[in-house]
């Protein structure tokens, strides 16, 4: 079975702790995706990666940054979290080419006091 | 900027009520997936349409691409409380993807 695998499920931080949220696939996938998922707003793309050491800017990459140094790891790191990054973190995987399935992880719920 | 927009905002209704939800664009998509999201969870690939016209059934549920590839829409009969969920579509052209704000839904037993 298809699996995306987010490291933390509920996490509480201090403002300007560094946080890290990992995210592993088990399915060979070339493509993985960062979200951020708020009320009224959707699912912002913050940052994904078409293969290893390879990132793009999201919609809404500022504060953040990535790792993807082996191909089934990829990494979200708050550098100096803030309240306002305070979400509800996707992490997502799938193939190559747009008409893709996406496969979503199960989510990191964090809270930044 | 290509947007896609869904329609209702939110839904609430009763157990065995029928139902429609859209998701509409003035772009042309090479496909289009929706996506259910139940509370606390990832959101879960449930179709992918990418005929003009296509009309996909998945036991209750029936989804229909336009004639045009610009919007889409999903109906599902009889709703039951395991319906409820975020109803989320997907398309895109190439590598870029856009997402719908959602149809939140609740169905009441």
């Amino acid at each position: 079975d298809v699996k995306v695998t987010q490291s933390s499920r509920y996490l509480v931080k201090r403002t300007g702790e560094k946080v890290f949220l990992e995210c592993v696939q088990d399915m060979d996938h070339e493509n993985m995706f960062w979200y951020r998922q708020d009320p009224g707003l959707g699912l912002r793309l913050i940052y994904f990666s078409y293969d290893v050491k390879m990132k793009e800017k999201g919609d809404i990459p500022e504060g953040y940054s990535v790792s993807r140094e082996k191909k089934e790891r990829f990494s979200l790191i708050l550098e100096s979290a803030s309240t306002n990054q305070t979400s509800m973190y996707l992490c997502a995987s799938s193939l190559l080419g747009a008409g893709n399935t996406i496969y979503f992880g199960e989510g990191s719920w964090l809270t930044v006091v | 900027t290509q947007l896609l927009e869904q329609s209702p905002q939110f839904l609430s209704i009763q157990e065995g009520e029928n139902l429609t939800v859209y998701c509409n664009s003035s772009s042309v998509f090479s496909s289009l997936q929706w996506y259910r999201q139940e509370p606390g969870e990832g959101p879960v690939l449930l179709v992918t349409v990418v005929t003009g016209g296509e009309v996909k059934k998945l036991k209750r549920l029936t989804f229909q691409f336009g004639d045009a590839r610009k919007d889409s829409s999903l109906h599902i009969t009889a709703a039951q409380p395991g319906d409820t969920g975020l109803y989320l579509c997907r398309a895109g052209n190439n590598r870029k993807l856009i997402w719908g704000l959602g149809t939140s839904l609740a169905v009441n037993p």
